[in-house]
């Protein structure tokens, strides 16, 4: 079944350290990859989308995130976390030939001070 | 312009009672979704509205109907509501097949649902 993995429920970082939140995608044809935030009591906001333009996507709020075909991942980072990155992270993926979005389960940012 | 809009944005019920929710876009996207969202599981799809007049099932239809009364606005309905149904709404828009394969779903804030 076409499924999207994220590892980690929750991660904690303190304030100014990198941020690493996983996303791999179970097909051999790439997908269509995008992650999304959710701020506490919020709906989605779509913070950056993979086009295929280029490998090393950038988002907003200075987040990336980076298309691994061997790796059949979509990771994001932002190499200097800020209190209010805190926030719950969803990766989503719309296969090829649906037009349907499969969510990971997300991870839940925390940070600290 | 505002997005998508859901209402009520709380609602609780008893088991066996019944409501609607409401969903509105003002973007005029094709495509309209429900999705409910649980503790540890991430999104799941109830049901989608390719474009107008049609309507299909998602991950987990049971115990749910949908309505796209127009291009702009689609509801869900419970029937006979359950403990089970617990959880957070959330109503998306899309431009569909019209926006290729790299469109992205735009979302509402949500409806928080209590069964008792």
């Amino acid at each position: 079944a076409q499924s999207v993995t994220q590892l980690g429920s929750h991660v904690s970082v303190s304030e100014g350290a990198l941020v690493l939140l996983r996303c791999n995608y179970s097909s051999s044809v790439p997908p269509y990859l995008f992650w999304y935030v959710q701020y506490p009591n919020q709906g989605l906001q779509l913070l950056l989308k993979y086009t295929s333009a280029a490998t090393l996507v950038k988002g907003i709020n200075g987040f990336e995130a980076e298309f691994k075909k061997s790796e059949t991942s979509f990771h994001l980072t932002k190499p200097s976390a800020h209190m209010s990155d805190a926030a719950e992270y969803f990766c989503a993926v719309r296969y090829t030939g649906f037009q349907k979005l499969v969510f990971g389960t997300g991870t839940r940012l925390l940070v600290s001070p | 312009n505002a997005g998508v809009t859901q209402t009520p944005k709380f609602q609780v019920l008893k088991t066996g009672q019944s409501m609607t929710l409401q969903c509105a876009q003002d973007m005029n996207h094709n495509s309209m979704y429900w999705y409910r969202q649980d503790p540890g599981m991430g999104l799941r799809l109830i049901y989608y509205s390719a474009s107008e007049g049609t309507t299909d099932k998602g991950e987990v239809p049971n115990g749910y109907n949908v309505s796209r009364l127009n291009k702009r606005e689609f509801s869900l309905r419970l029937e006979s509501a359950a403990p089970s149904q617990t959880s957070v709404y959330f109503c998306a828009s899309s431009k569909g097949e019209e926006g290729g394969s790299y469109n992205e779903q735009f979302f509402g804030p949500g409806t928080r649902l209590t069964v008792l």
